[in-house]
């Protein structure tokens, strides 16, 4: 079991840049999430997926956010068009499929800054 | 919405003695999930604690166990015997059926030598 993975674990762009991450989930775990921490506060929900398909999405992402899981493994999540308030980190969690008492494993997030 | 409120931003406690983060939520729903996840610096979060809330019994996991307080919709942390380790951001976290986790604020806990 090596965990969720995320990558970049930091990135610094200038605002207006189009920004991507990835994360790849525990392998066996069908559900993704991603969040979004600002300082201070906890994990904020974006959107997940079951298996390829995303099942929702928060009103926090807005039309600049688009997240995709093509074959059901890995995920990404793009900004386009970045502002100052997209700093944050963003995490992204994975769990089992149909175990709701079952946790959401998270990775170590990536950090983004808005020059 | 559900909301969870950790109404205590920061706590600390002496090495080796008890400390208790209180946590309440706000849901109509009569089935769901409660958790508390640790942030240490710059770290990823991991679970620490977990309850069902249809189980009367609190859950507890070796220095770690919870006061689970169903109509009062309290779900308080207790760790015991605290180590410096546990020095870390705690959130609490609500979960309904297979969606999404609804987190607290946090409270950041310091462990004194």
């Amino acid at each position: 079991d090596t965990g969720v993975s995320q990558d970049p674990r930091h990135k610094i762009t200038k605002r207006g840049q189009n920004v991507t991450f990835r994360c790849d989930p525990i392998s066996e775990h069908n559900r993704l999430y991603w969040y979004r921490q600002t300082l201070g506060q906890g994990p904020e929900f974006l959107t997940y997926f079951q298996n390829e398909a995303q099942l929702e999405k928060s009103r926090l992402l807005s039309d600049r956010f688009s997240a995709e899981r093509p074959k059901g493994s890995f995920s990404t999540l793009e900004i386009q068009r970045t502002e100052q308030g997209d700093s944050a980190m963003y995490l992204c969690a994975s769990s089992p499929d149909s175990h709701s008492n079952q946790p959401q494993h998270f990775g170590d997030g990536t950090r983004l800054s808005i020059l | 919405a559900q909301t969870v409120t950790q109404s205590q931003p920061e706590m600390s406690v002496q090495e080796a003695e008890t400390v208790t983060l209180s946590c309440t939520y706000d849901t109509s729903e009569s089935d769901y999930y409660l958790f508390w996840y640790k942030q240490p610096p710059s770290r990823q979060m991991i679970l620490v604690i977990r309850q069902e809330a249809y189980k009367q019994q609190n859950a507890t996991e070796n220095r770690f166990s919870v006061n689970f307080q169903k109509a009062a919709k309290s779900f308080s942390l207790k760790i015991s015997d605290s180590q410096l380790g546990d020095a870390a951001m705690y959130f609490c976290a609500y979960r309904r059926g297979d969606n999404d986790m609804r987190f607290g604020a946090g409270t950041r806990l310091t462990v004194k030598p």
